[in-house]
């Protein structure tokens, strides 16, 4: 099974700041990469799919890029909506979800 | 707009068993592969099982293999996950979510508001 590992498990930032999650596969998985939202209570939101692609209605302060193994999940201009949980997902063998990055107010 | 719309979830004894269902409206339910994400209390997301469009392919991760069966009902924009055996550990919040194509390995760009599954005696 594919493993995916996301770095940190939790961040504090401010309003403003560029931000940087990290999501490293066990094996190379091209770029069948997903990133979620998660507020708290509610369902997922898809924010990027295949490693660099935004999805509808997603606003462009998000970005992802990457290939193989190594992916990142980019916030350029942190809002206060964006205060959240962060998941990746391959869909190369399988399905599998990091563990979660807690993304939380300074 | 999409809408996924889950019930069936409640509190059960640890051995027993719950068929969830979810009823999708507002796409080409029978073009889309389907499948359930579970989410534990103060826990990530786990991909529970898909099941795809072109053939009806169903797919399970190790932890429910051979408790859970998923299926769909393409009449009635219906999807369902029969589980049985049912252990502390299967406590969670259970989502549908809609496949971003008929493939089963692929990402969620709609997911339903979830129904909670609690197994305890």
């Amino acid at each position: 099974d594919i493993q995916m590992t996301q770095s940190p498990s939790s961040l504090s930032a401010s309003v403003g700041d560029r931000v940087t999650i990290t999501c490293r596969a066990s094996q190379s998985i091209s770029t069948y990469l997903n990133w979620y939202q998660q507020k708290s209570g509610k369902a997922p939101k898809v924010l990027i799919y295949a490693a660099s692609s935004l999805h509808s209605g997603v606003p462009s302060r998000f970005s992802g890029s990457g290939s193989g193994t190594d992916f990142t999940l980019t916030i350029s201009t942190l809002q206060p909506e964006d205060f959240a949980t962060y998941y990746c997902q391959q869909s190369y063998s399988s399905i599998t979800f990091g563990q979660g990055t807690r993304l939380e107010i300074q | 707009e999409v809408q996924l719309l889950e019930s069936g979830g409640g509190l059960v004894q640890p051995g027993g068993s719950l068929r969830l269902s979810c009823v999708a409206s507002g796409f080409t339910y029978s073009s889309y592969s389907m499948s359930w994400v579970r989410q534990a209390p103060r826990r990530g997301l786990e991909w529970v099982s898909s099941i795809s469009a072109t053939d009806g392919s169903r797919y399970y991760a190790d932890s429910v293999k051979g408790r859970f069966t998923i299926s769909r009902d393409n009449s009635k924009n219906t999807l369902y996950l029969q589980m049985t055996g049912l252990r502390a550990e299967d406590t969670a919040v259970y989502y549908c979510a809609k496949g971003a194509s008929s493939v089963w390995e692929t990402s969620f760009g709609d997911w339903g508001r979830g129904t909670l599954v609690t197994v305890s005696s």
